[in-house]
């Protein structure tokens, strides 16, 4: 079963709007990690935050980390169709197993 | 550089036979991690290995095996195949151990049915 949950389960938004998901986890982690799978393939590593971080940018990637409220936020902005793909998070804890959410299935509309 | 390559893509196998499926990592990397991956159950961790030798392992039954080669490629192994074991598996690499603490290069996985 998951150990993490996304939030929402699916969005569809307008090519050019920013899209924003959302992960919530229940155990300490040292790091939370988002990734990108188009259907039927791989996951594509996006972005690692560490537990000390609070925010972080890659491009049109921001990603933030509440550690105290076990919480990230993954924001898309100026979205483009292909970006279209589930997008997953992923707790790395002590243990070195990292913990993965269900995904959000993000669509964008031209 | 190449990625992370699995063989075969796909594959379809009948009740109580088995598979063995296979994973070359990335050039260098010596940590290997399988998953399963199910629309139930989402992605669930099954081993890692590195040099060798499992690191860790998942919550599934024995069933489920795996090894490393010391090129660090890597084959899993399911027997006793049941309908449930339908899923996509795929293999991860990372430079070293713990990969819980480094970013993980998938390959785009084995789509295995059965029937």
């Amino acid at each position: 079963s998951q150990q993490g949950e996304e939030d929402p389960q699916a969005l569809s938004i307008q090519e050019g709007e920013n899209a924003t998901m959302n992960c919530s986890y229940k155990t300490s982690i040292n790091n939370l990690q988002w990734y990108r799978q188009n259907s039927g393939r791989g996951l594509v590593h996006l972005i690692l935050i560490r537990s000390n971080e609070r925010e972080k940018h890659s491009g049109r990637l921001r990603v933030t980390l509440d550690t105290s409220k076990k919480s990230s936020s993954l924001l898309i902005t100026a979205s483009r169709a292909a970006d279209t793909a589930s997008y997953f998070c992923a707790g790395g804890s002590s243990n070195y197993q990292l913990i993965w959410g269900a995904g959000t299935k993000l669509i964008i509309k031209p | 550089k190449a990625g992370v390559t699995q063989t075969p893509r796909y594959l379809i196998k009948t009740r109580g036979q088995q598979v063995t499926l296979s994973c070359s990592p990335i050039s260098g990397h010596r940590s290997v991690s399988w998953y399963q991956q199910t629309p139930g159950q989402g992605l669930q961790f099954l081993f890692e290995y590195f040099s060798e030798t499992q690191r860790n392992k998942g919550n599934f039954p024995g069933r489920f095996s795996g090894r490393q080669f010391s090129n660090s490629r890597s084959e899993m192994n399911v027997s006793t195949l049941e309908l449930g074991d339908s899923a996509l598996y795929l293999c991860a690499s990372s430079i070293a151990p713990g990969g819980g603490n480094q970013p993980q290069h998938f390959g785009d996985g084995t789509r295995l049915s059965i029937l």
